[in-house]
């Protein structure tokens, strides 16, 4: 069935650095994505999202980008802090059947060395 | 305004018993998800509910499983006659609108069937 990937299980970078996390989509019918970030013990929290009809939004350090010709989607986290050690997960709304439901990907575990 | 709540943030069963989560929307949020997450692995969706009405349920197991969201109160996951294999984390999410729009997780009930 279709479903949402995670290039990389893991990543660990410097504090300071800037993350990469990427997502890889299937489904061409997928219009809304959703990163968000999850640490242990808690859950999912909503970072940011975008819709199919933009490339690219920001937030506060983070920027999403969306590229639907090759179905991929990525988080960049600016000045990465130990405090964004989590998981992070993209999920999509596949519209259609699909009404109301998100297909969440496998994780991307976020390591920030101090 | 409170996040979604939900409670117990843990529970223990025994096998055969019965399980009971609840799950308190934010407020002026009409439309309730219910999602199941194994160690290690990402959220699967299991139900999608407004007040008073199943929308979608395709992820819900055909037996023992059952949801809820009444017209008045939080809405419920019940789990009949639990086995081992139910133990999880269950992760209630709610949102303004139904479909591609913001949905906020709860922190989620950690049931352990001994």
């Amino acid at each position: 069935g279709e479903n949402v990937g995670l290039h990389l299980p893991t990543l660990s970078v410097q504090e300071g650095d800037n993350s990469i996390i990427n997502c890889a989509y299937s489904n061409s019918a997928s219009d809304y994505f959703i990163w968000y970030k999850q640490e242990s013990g808690k859950g999912p929290q909503f970072i940011i999202d975008i819709r199919s009809n933009m490339d690219k939004r920001q937030g506060q350090r983070v920027t999403v980008l969306l590229n639907k010709t090759v179905k991929h989607l990525s988080l960049q986290i600016a000045a990465t802090q130990p405090g964004d050690s989590a998981v992070y997960f993209c999920a999509e709304y596949a519209g259609g059947t699909s009404y109301g439901k998100l297909t969440f990907g496998q994780g991307t575990i976020l390591t920030v060395h101090p | 305004n409170a996040g979604v709540m939900q409670n117990p943030r843990h529970l223990v069963r025994r096998r055969g018993q019965e399980a009971r989560l609840r799950c308190s929307p934010m407020k002026g949020h009409s439309h309730v998800y219910w999602y199941r997450q194994l160690p290690e692995e990402g959220l699967k969706f299991m139900v999608y509910l407004q007040k008073e009405n199943i929308i979608d349920e395709s992820g819900m197991p055909k037996e023992r499983f059952s949801a809820e969201f009444p017209k008045e109160g939080p809405s419920i996951l019940r789990i009949q006659q639990v086995v081992r294999g139910d133990s999880a984390a269950y992760f209630c999410a709610s949102s303004p609108q139904g479909f591609n729009t913001e949905a906020f997780f709860g922190q989620g009930t950690r049931l352990t069937v001994v």
